[in-house]
């Protein structure tokens, strides 16, 4: 057990609808990744918060957004939902800023269905 | 352009006997090396990891590595596998500024025959 807990599991939805994925990082930690997992496109990273900012970007689509509130936890909002957001999306979480040598610890992932 | 490949998709071995999983690289500045393992419905867990220093690096669970700069390679490799070593395994490289800008390869699944 990572320390880092990611809600819901599972999630089912249909095509063109918007989900909230949320994660809470290891007590102590600041920083906070978002992951996409897909077949076709491997682990790819979408977004970083640090203490509540906006630290880096990756492959995050417009239609994807996320936060970091004040008591650290970090919600994933996918909007205007597609066949190809399906996908298991893990968050992890860092003590840091996000240095090479900060350690990230992964949660289990939710798994996200569009039909 | 910055890449990692992992070769091998799938690789089935038999319990207790030794285990290398491949790892090349392509990277134009230092590369920073790491080794993840995803357990089913797990997250990824860091295995090892090398920086800098000796080219062996140790890790959890009985693994090592060896980094080659001159072959851009950092295979996985672990002398007698369990059963529960069956897992998904992810080689990454990244550069020093930031842990975002890390690269996943695209993973080598390990079965163990019993």
């Amino acid at each position: 057990d990572s320390g880092v807990t990611q809600t819901p599991k599972h999630l089912i939805t249909a095509t063109g609808q918007r989900v909230t994925l949320r994660c809470s990082p290891r007590s102590g930690d600041l920083s906070v990744y978002w992951y996409q997992q897909s077949l076709d496109q491997g682990l790819q990273f979408l977004i970083q918060y640090y203490n509540g900012e906006e630290r880096a970007k990756g492959n995050i689509l417009e239609r994807f957004s996320a936060q970091q509130f004040p008591d650290l936890h970090s919600e994933l909002n996918l909007s205007s939902l597609e066949l190809g957001d399906s996908a298991l999306y893990f968050c992890a979480s860092s003590v840091e800023s996000g240095g090479i040598t900060d350690t990230q610890y992964f949660g289990p992932g939710t798994r996200l269905t569009v039909l | 352009a910055q890449s990692v490949t992992q070769p091998d998709i799938h690789i089935t071995v038999s319990e207790g006997a030794s285990l290398e999983l491949r790892c090349n690289y392509s990277y134009g500045a230092t590369p920073y090396l790491f080794w993840y393992v995803q357990s089913p419905g797990q997250g990824l867990q860091l295995l090892l990891k090398y920086f800098s220093g000796d080219t062996l690096v140790q890790g959890i669970k009985g693994f090592e590595a060896e980094f080659k700069r001159s072959q851009s390679s950092f295979n996985l490799r672990k002398p007698s596998v369990h059963w529960s070593d069956a897992a998904e395994y992810f080689c990454a490289v990244g550069p020093y500024s930031s842990a975002s800008k890390i690269i996943f390869g695209s993973g080598t699944r390990l079965s163990i025959r019993p």
